[in-house]
């Protein structure tokens, strides 16, 4: 069974820093690319960013660029976002989300883990 | 504004037929990229619907269908039930912004 874990949300200033966790299972981790996806409060939802199997290609949303990584560790089986600079407009529910397949573009996305709130506020 | 758009709202009775659309540009659904669908229920995550246009994973009820032409595509559901009120969207890849897009989304209501 597939399952995606995410860790590491909460409250954080404007302009601090977070780092939130992704541990997969259930799957050949390093054969898929990996995406982060994030659904603001009662709005839809928007692709973040996404890797591919060996970190080898990386995208972001126009909205993020330069102000977030994302990350992997095939050893660890876990996927990683970090947010520098967090707006207001940051605040959502992030999605860890599974590639179906090996390269990130042109992908889609066949597993959802539950989610992991970030509030971004004084 | 989404990349994809798509109507709000659509709303049936129970067994009527309603559809989707999802339009996009010669940068994504126009440029031969394929359109997925992902249904998501109140309070949980979104779920893969249909993907490559147009095929069914295994589990998904053969009432959920859909298509893609041109620069648009469509998502139909047949003999609508109360468990299919949730909303839907679609998704792409753009080759402008060089990442995925998903439509705003669509709810679906049974009256």
């Amino acid at each position: 069974e597939v399952k995606l874990v995410e860790s590491g949300g909460g409250l954080v200033q404007p302009g601090r820093s977070l780092r939130v966790s992704c541990a997969a299972s259930g799957f050949t981790f390093d054969d898929y690319a990996m995406h982060w996806v994030r659904q603001a409060p009662g709005k839809g939802l928007e692709w973040v960013s996404g890797t591919s199997w060996n970190s080898g290609s990386r995208g972001y949303a126009d909205s993020v660029k330069g102000r977030f990584t994302i990350s992997r560790d095939n050893a660890k089986n876990s996927l990683y976002l970090q947010m520098n600079s967090l707006r207001a407009e940051d605040t959502a529910l992030y999605y860890c989300v599974k590639g179906f397949r090996p390269n990130d573009y042109g992908d889609y996305f066949d597993y959802w883990g539950q989610g992991i709130l970030v509030t971004v506020s004084s | 504004q989404s990349v994809l758009t798509q109507p709000p709202s659509v709303s049936g009775a129970p067994g009527q037929r309603v559809t989707i659309s999802c339009t996009g540009s010669s940068s994504n659904i126009g440029a031969a990229y394929d359109v997925h669908w992902y249904q998501q229920l109140p309070g949980t995550a979104p779920k893969l619907l249909i993907y490559g246009n147009s095929n069914r994973p295994s589990g998904v009820p053969d009432r959920f269908s859909a298509s893609k032409s041109g620069t648009s595509a469509s998502l139909a559901i047949t003999g609508l039930q109360a468990e299919d009120e949730a909303d839907y969207y679609c998704q792409s890849y753009d080759t402008s912004l060089s990442g995925s897009v998903f439509g705003g989304g669509t709810k679906v209501t049974v009256l």
